[in-house]
């Protein structure tokens, strides 16, 4: 089983700042990898695939890089609304997993 | 617009059984893959089991093997998650996911049913 590592565990950013958010496989899952973005009593929805394709709906300030082991999510400049947690999830080959989460604050 | 809508969550007793339901609408549902997320009270997100568009094909996370069974009802447009021999960590929200006919990405979700697993 791929293990999936995010980091850090909690981000404190002010918002109109920028966001880095990583994400490191435990073995090459080429670029098959996704981001979610889930709020509080709220489900997931997906931002990116394919480690940089955006979602229908996600905005621009939102991109994604990374392939093999090393991802990043990138959050050009914090709205109010991406204070959230957030995913990565392989799905290079099954079991498909997430990472612990990412959970980016208010500052 | 997609909906899933799941049922069948609840209360069940350790080593009891649930089957969990979801109705999908809002697009030609025997086309896609089909699966099951869990969430634990507070914490991340698992894969539980995945369904092939036919019903054929069906994977499962090894915590979840030899006790959970996937499938899938193509003419009324419902996934089924018979779940056995529950335990205390199996308490979960449940969702029901689409998969992108593309990626494995999940591009749709339900909004979840809870089970809990106590005495």
């Amino acid at each position: 089983e791929i293990v999936m590592t995010q980091s850090p565990v909690t981000l404190s950013v002010s918002p109109g700042e920028r966001a880095t958010l990583s994400c490191r496989a435990s073995q090459s899952i080429s670029n098959k990898l996704a981001w979610y973005q889930q709020k509080p009593g709220q489900t997931p929805r997906l931002l990116i695939y394919d480690s940089s394709t955006g979602a229908t709906g996600t905005p621009a300030r939102f991109s994604g890089s990374g392939s093999g082991t090393e991802f990043t999510l990138t959050i050009s400049s914090l709205q109010s609304e991406d204070f959230a947690v957030y995913y990565c999830q392989h799905y290079n080959n099954w079991p498909w997993t997430f990472g612990q989460g990412t959970k980016v604050e208010i500052k | 617009e997609v909906q899933l809508v799941e049922s069948g969550g609840g209360l069940v007793q350790p080593g009891g059984s649930l089957r969990l339901s979801c109705a999908a609408s809002g697009f030609t549902f025997y086309t896609f893959n089909m699966g099951w997320v869990r969430q634990p009270p507070g914490k991340g997100l698992e894969w539980v089991s995945i369904v092939s568009p036919s019903g054929d094909r069906t994977y499962y996370a090894d915590s979840v093997k030899g006790r959970f069974t996937i499938s899938r009802d193509n003419s009324k447009n419902i996934l089924y998650l018979q779940m056995n021999s529950l335990t205390a960590e199996d308490t979960a929200l449940y969702y029901c996911a689409k998969r992108s006919p593309a990626t494995g990405a999940i591009d749709s979700w339900g909004q979840g049913t809870l089970v809990t697993v106590s005495s």
